[in-house]
C-alpha cells in the first residue's frame, strides 16, 4: 500500500520561504505531485518529481528524494494569496497501484503580514 | 481553456435514495478518477477508469458504483445513499499517469450531504 505523511498545518511571514516536507512509503512509485488546494476550490497542479533532485518553477521550487522516500515543496517570497492547503500526492505503479495517486492529508499554510 | 465539469455543487438527499454524480471533461483524457475529501482524511480514491467501460475499483469503493459509456464522461453511483457518505466529491481527469503532463486536472467538488 502507500502512506504519505506530511504537516497538518504551517504559519510563515508574508515575504518569507516555506519548506513543506512530505515523506512517503510505497509499493510501487511512479512519481509525486504536489497540488495546492484554497479553501471551497479544487486542487490545482503545482509540480511533478520522478527523478531525484529539484524542478523549480517561479516562486514554488519541489525536490525529491527517491531513496529516502522525501520530498519538499518549497515557496519563496510568499505572498497572502499562497494561503491555501498544499497536497502531497504519489503516483503508484504495479499491480495494485498503477496509474492511482494516493494524497496524503494536505498541508494548511497561513501566511500572516 | 481545459475543463472538468460536475453537475451539481450542492446536493441534499435522504438516507436510501439513489444518487448519480456526474463528471463531463473536455480535453480528452483517457483516465478519469472520483475522489472524497473529508476533513482529517484528505483525499481518497473511489474508483477510476482508463478508458470506455473501464472501470477499477481504488481505496475506498464500497457503497459506490460507476459509469463511463463515453470518453469525456464519468458518473458515480450511489445505490442507496447513507449518512457516512456525507462528502465533498472531486472527479478528476488526467493524461496517460507517469509521465510530464499526466497530472490530475480537478472539478469543483460535488458537496453531497445524506439526510
Amino acid at each position: 500500500g502507500q502512506n504519505i505523511d506530511q504537516p497538518t498545518e504551517m504559519t510563515a511571514t508574508e515575504g518569507a520561504i516555506v519548506q513543506i516536507n512530505c515523506t512517503y512509503q510505497t509499493s510501487g512509485f511512479n512519481g509525486l505531485f504536489w497540488y495546492q488546494q484554497h479553501a471551497g476550490e479544487a486542487p490545482t497542479f503545482l509540480s511533478y518529481n520522478v527523478l531525484d533532485g529539484l524542478e523549480e518553477k517561479g516562486r514554488f521550487s519541489s525536490f525529491l528524494s527517491r531513496s529516502k522516500g522525501y520530498s519538499y515543496l518549497l515557496l519563496k517570497e510568499l505572498q497572502m494569496k499562497d494561503s491555501a492547503s498544499y497536497l502531497c500526492a504519489v503516483l503508484g505503479r504495479g499491480n495494485t497501484n498503477a496509474g492511482k495517486s494516493t494524497f496524503g492529508d494536505g498541508t494548511t499554510l497561513t501566511v500572516k503580514p | 481553456d481545459v475543463k472538468v465539469t460536475q453537475s451539481s455543487r450542492y446536493l441534499v438527499k435522504r438516507t436510501g435514495e439513489k444518487v448519480f454524480l456526474e463528471c463531463v471533461q473536455d480535453m480528452d483524457h483517457e483516465n478519469m478518477f472520483w475522489y472524497r475529501q473529508d476533513p482529517g482524511l484528505g483525499l481518497r480514491l473511489i474508483y477510476f477508469s482508463y478508458d470506455v467501460k473501464m472501470k477499477e475499483k481504488g481505496d475506498i469503493p464500497e457503497g459506490y458504483s460507476v459509469s463511463r459509456e463515453k470518453k469525456e464522461r464519468f458518473s458515480l453511483i450511489l445505490e442507496s445513499a447513507s449518512t457516512n457518505q456525507t462528502s465533498m466529491y472531486l472527479c478528476a481527469s488526467s493524461r496517460e499517469p507517469g509521465q510530464l503532463g499526466g497530472e490530475l486536472f480537478f472539478g469543483e467538488g460535488s458537496r453531497l450531504t445524506v439526510l
